[in-house]
């Protein structure tokens, strides 16, 4: 039972240009949107979290949007550089509920110079 | 401050065989989380724990089982490992109070043949 999807799967884009990752969530409980980045063998780090009482949060060139009626929030990755190629994945929570996550299936963005 | 440690970093056992991954957190944090990564799944949650000699199930806890004797610690045990737990197995721990975020460590690439 998928209840975050997200994509899309991979996703190449040239320096300077704008990276968006989508996620989609079925759960009405959760109320702590995160977006973890990874890259090649390390842990998930935590990048930018939203929660549902905004709809835009803004972190440098980073920025998440979320649509609470459609259920779906999205990462903004402004003026892309090759350092941000990594695999990006959303999550979803209920900070209530034990802080536990539910994870997309990851986005692996690859920034091309 | 080590974060969260994860030991060993790489193992390979022979179906049937048993081992424990061991996680260390120095930062005090009241929750921990045993995840699994495969590719396309994003991260699956195995067991949790919210306190010192507390446990719960996750999402795939199946084959798979934890202890909590101190707060800092958290292990993960394989009883009889199979090929389908051949994954990247990664601890995270997290505040029960205040921050949400989840630190994760660097992960253990398991290989079951």
């Amino acid at each position: 039972q998928q209840q975050v999807k997200q994509s899309p799967q991979s996703l190449i884009v040239q320096k300077g240009g704008i990276s968006i990752i989508n996620c989609a969530y079925e759960n009405t409980a959760f109320d702590y949107f995160p977006w973890y980045q990874q890259f090649p063998g390390k842990g998930p780090a935590l990048l930018i979290a939203i929660r549902p009482d905004v709809s835009e949060k803004k972190e440098g060139r980073f920025t998440i949007s979320f649509n609470k009626s459609a259920k779906q929030f999205s990462l903004h990755i402004m003026d892309s550089q090759p350092g941000d190629s990594a695999t990006y994945f959303c999550a979803a929570g209920n900070t209530g509920s034990a802080r536990q996550l539910t994870f997309g299936s990851g986005t692996q963005l690859t920034v091309l110079p | 401050n080590a974060g969260v440690t994860q030991t060993p970093k790489f193992r390979v056992l022979k179906t049937g065989q048993s081992m424990t991954l061991l996680c260390a957190q120095d930062m005090n944090h009241e929750y921990m989380y045993w995840y699994r990564q495969d590719p396309g799944m994003g991260l699956r949650l195995i067991h949790y724990s919210v306190g010192e000699g507390t446990t719960a199930k996750g999402e795939v806890p199946d084959g798979y089982n934890v202890s909590r004797l101190k707060k800092q610690n958290f292990l993960l045990g394989l009883e009889s490992a199979a090929p389908s737990q051949t994954s990247v197995y990664f601890c995270a721990s997290s505040y029960r109070f205040g921050g949400v975020e989840q630190y994760f460590g660097p992960g253990t690439r398991l290989t079951v043949t």
